[in-house]
């Protein structure tokens, strides 16, 4: 079943634009972490918050997280082309088993 | 390269048939976890092993069944297959305690 739920399901833009993909989930969660995925490939883990957490910045990325609102939003500044891919979250509530929502692409065009 | 190991690559086959999809997790990882992403139902849990023994399960059919051996590798089984089988099917694995798994590059299993 999906816990997490993103928006927009797609989002193009241009190099250099930001790029803003969000999540909504529905029950309460440990962490919440975001993946990328190149066209069919394997997953790459790309930030965890944890429930304690408001705001997290990795390089260029940086997530935000309501749990108040269950939701959390993943921002991408200065994008390049190398960023196109399917972006996903996924929270974990009980073991360490994620829940992944449906995903974004996002395609960044030179 | 995350260091996890899936084998096949690609796998063809028709209904019916049983198929087994092998994964060698990171040196070390005693937690591996399968899941399959499918174009409708998306990234799904399947089950999540660790050190040998079943830890959690998710939606699993019961056509299918893994395990996890000794030296930590695992398999997944996947029997009596139907079209809607078709679907990349990704290990992950992870060392005791850690909150993010390393997936590996997946299975795609097409299902004639």
């Amino acid at each position: 079943s999906q816990q997490g739920e993103e928006d927009p399901q797609a989002l193009s833009i241009q190099e250099g634009e930001n790029a803003t993909m969000n999540c909504s989930y529905k029950t309460s969660i440990n962490n919440l972490q975001w993946y990328r995925q190149n066209s069919g490939r394997g997953l790459v883990h790309l930030i965890l918050i944890r429930s304690n957490e408001r705001e997290k910045h990795s390089g260029r990325l940086r997530v935000t997280l309501d749990t108040s609102k269950k939701s959390s939003s993943l921002l991408i500044t200065a994008s390049r082309a190398a960023d196109t891919a399917s972006y996903f979250c996924a929270t974990v509530s009980g073991y360490s088993t994620l829940t992944f929502g449906k995903g974004t692409m996002l395609l960044v065009s030179p | 390269d995350s260091g996890v190991t899936q084998t096949p690559k690609h796998l063809i086959t028709a209904t019916g048939q049983r198929v087994t999809l092998r994964c060698s997790p990171r040196s070390g990882d005693l937690s591996v976890y399968w899941y399959q992403q499918s174009l409708d139902q998306g990234l799904q849990f399947l089950i999540q092993y660790y050190n040998g023994e079943e830890r959690a399960k998710g939606n699993i059919l019961e056509r299918f069944s893994a395990q996890q051996f000794p030296d930590l590798h695992s398999e997944l089984n996947l029997s009596s297959l139907e079209l809607g089988d078709s679907a990349l099917y990704f290990c992950a694995s992870s060392p005791h305690g850690a909150l993010a798994p390393y997936f590996g590059p997946g299975t795609r299993l097409t299902v004639l």
